[in-house]
């Protein structure tokens, strides 16, 4: 029982690249997120999808993008990296927004 | 937007000590969520609170949700060193679909 996995879970890359981090459930929930948490501003909500081919802004959405082909996975792709996305990164899962599961976290590196 | 904040921002307190974390938003709220984070994990899911003036306890762990639905608390009775991390409200905005959290009490033991 895997549950919710991220890959991967460490990466480094340089401003400009464009870098995408992976986010897969097991459990069939309906709802996933994207949220990055950065030292002294706690979880903010990058993007949501409440089932599959449907997705919505969080409150920092700029420079990312997401897309929900299959309701078990949520990739988040960053266009173009700025040092500003230096950030760890968590997806979540839930069957409403009530409860959210989150995955192991991904910590991502802008050089 | 609706703001959730978080006092204190840092707890340090000697084994056995008592330690409380308020919340507090800026709206109503449907639903109150505790999650807690240990040091390098990902936030996990703690108890949800939904009616007025609800008190829930898990073992040493007492939450409550005010009276007006927009703060509630949480209490853990004689730390422990399994108690360190960072304790996270969250409640969701209108409508239901996104969570807003709150700032985030970092728990420290002294042994």
């Amino acid at each position: 029982d895997a549950g919710i996995t991220q890959s991967p879970r460490y990466k480094i890359t340089e401003t400009g690249r464009q870098v995408t981090l992976m986010c897969h459930q097991t459990w069939s929930h309906s709802y996933m997120f994207w949220y990055r948490q950065d030292l002294g501003h706690g979880l903010r909500l990058i993007y949501y999808s409440a089932a599959a081919d449907i997705t919505d802004k969080g409150e920092v959405s700029d420079g990312y993008v997401v897309s929900r082909s299959k309701t078990e996975n949520f990739p988040l792709t960053l266009e173009s990296a700025t040092r500003s996305q230096t950030s760890v990164y968590f997806c979540a899962s839930g069957l409403l927004t009530d409860t959210q599961y989150f995955g192991p976290g991904t910590r991502l590196t802008v050089l | 937007g609706q703001q959730v904040m978080q006092i204190p921002q840092y707890q340090h307190v000697q084994e056995g000590e008592d330690f409380t974390t308020y919340c507090n938003s800026s709206t109503t709220l449907s639903n109150i969520q505790w999650y807690k984070q240990r040091p390098g994990g990902h936030p996990v899911f703690l108890i949800q609170l939904v009616k007025s003036g609800e008190v829930k306890k898990q073992k040493r762990l007492t939450f409550q949700f005010g009276e007006a639905k927009k703060n509630s608390s949480l209490h853990i009775t004689a730390t422990q060193t399994t108690d360190v991390g960072t304790y996270f409200c969250a409640g969701p905005n209108f409508g239901n679909e996104k969570l807003t959290f709150g700032t985030g009490t970092r728990l420290t033991i002294i042994p």
